[in-house]
């Protein structure tokens, strides 16, 4: 498996209060991705990296932001959260080479927020 | 919008093929179909992927028609592990770095 963390993997919050997950991978792999997964929805993409503070935003990405600072690091920031923002969050790595260029990616566990 | 067309749900007998379908009609010259699948709660698992030959791994067997309309995920001899939600993906190879996931196919193999 690829060496993908996410923290915390449950966390209950309050409405209005700002809150970070943070992914985490031993990979040095160049992009990152944020997905949140609700019920009838799939996965959405968030936001995505490509390289160290280098961030794009995605589909959903209305109340979120991001930070990569250093390659094996990628935060994504509820800066008030609310209750539509809970959901499960998935953090995604991939790289590109000469020899494979076709950038699937590896996932990790996952993250529960609950926002009540 | 995701650009692929999958049944909600299928169902397969333990040990016998799973062929699961998915439409891509306007699939464009430079995007590749990859398969994921994601088991309950965990996080999304890549299967296989594609341009237009077949294409065959330990996992499984991917099928794409000559015009590149539609494709067919093959588990040759399917477990209840493999009782999962599959999503069909296409994207360029580069260029963008975004997938787009579906609602997938959610696939029970039966005992």
């Amino acid at each position: 498996d690829a060496g993908i963390t996410q923290s915390p993997r449950h966390k209950v919050t309050e409405t209005g209060t700002p809150v970070t997950l943070r992914c985490h991978q031993t990979e040095n792999h160049r992009y990152m991705y944020w997905y949140r997964q609700d019920p009838g929805h799939g996965l959405r993409l968030i936001h995505y990296s490509y390289g160290v503070k280098d961030t794009d935003k995605g589909e959903v990405s209305d109340g979120y932001s991001v930070s990569r600072s250093k390659t094996e690091d990628f935060l994504l920031t509820l800066e008030s959260a609310t209750s539509s923002q809970t959901s499960v969050y998935f953090c995604a790595i991939s790289e590109s080479t000469l020899a494979n260029p076709v950038y699937e990616q590896y996932f990790g566990p996952g993250t529960r927020l609950t926002v009540t | 919008d995701a650009k692929t067309t999958q049944p909600t749900s299928m169902d397969c007998a333990e040990g016998r093929a799973a062929n699961l379908p998915c439409n891509h009609s306007t699939i464009s010259g430079n995007e590749y179909v990859y398969w994921y699948r994601q088991i309950h709660s965990q996080g999304p698992q890549y299967i296989i992927h594609g341009l237009k030959n077949n294409e065959t791994n330990e996992m499984a067997s991917l099928i794409i028609t000559e015009d590149r309309k539609s494709s067919t995920l093959i588990l040759p001899h399917a477990t209840l592990r493999d009782t999962a939600v599959y999503y069909c993906i296409v994207r360029p190879f580069s260029g963008t770095y975004k997938y787009i996931f579906g609602t997938g196919t959610r696939l029970k193999v039966l005992a």
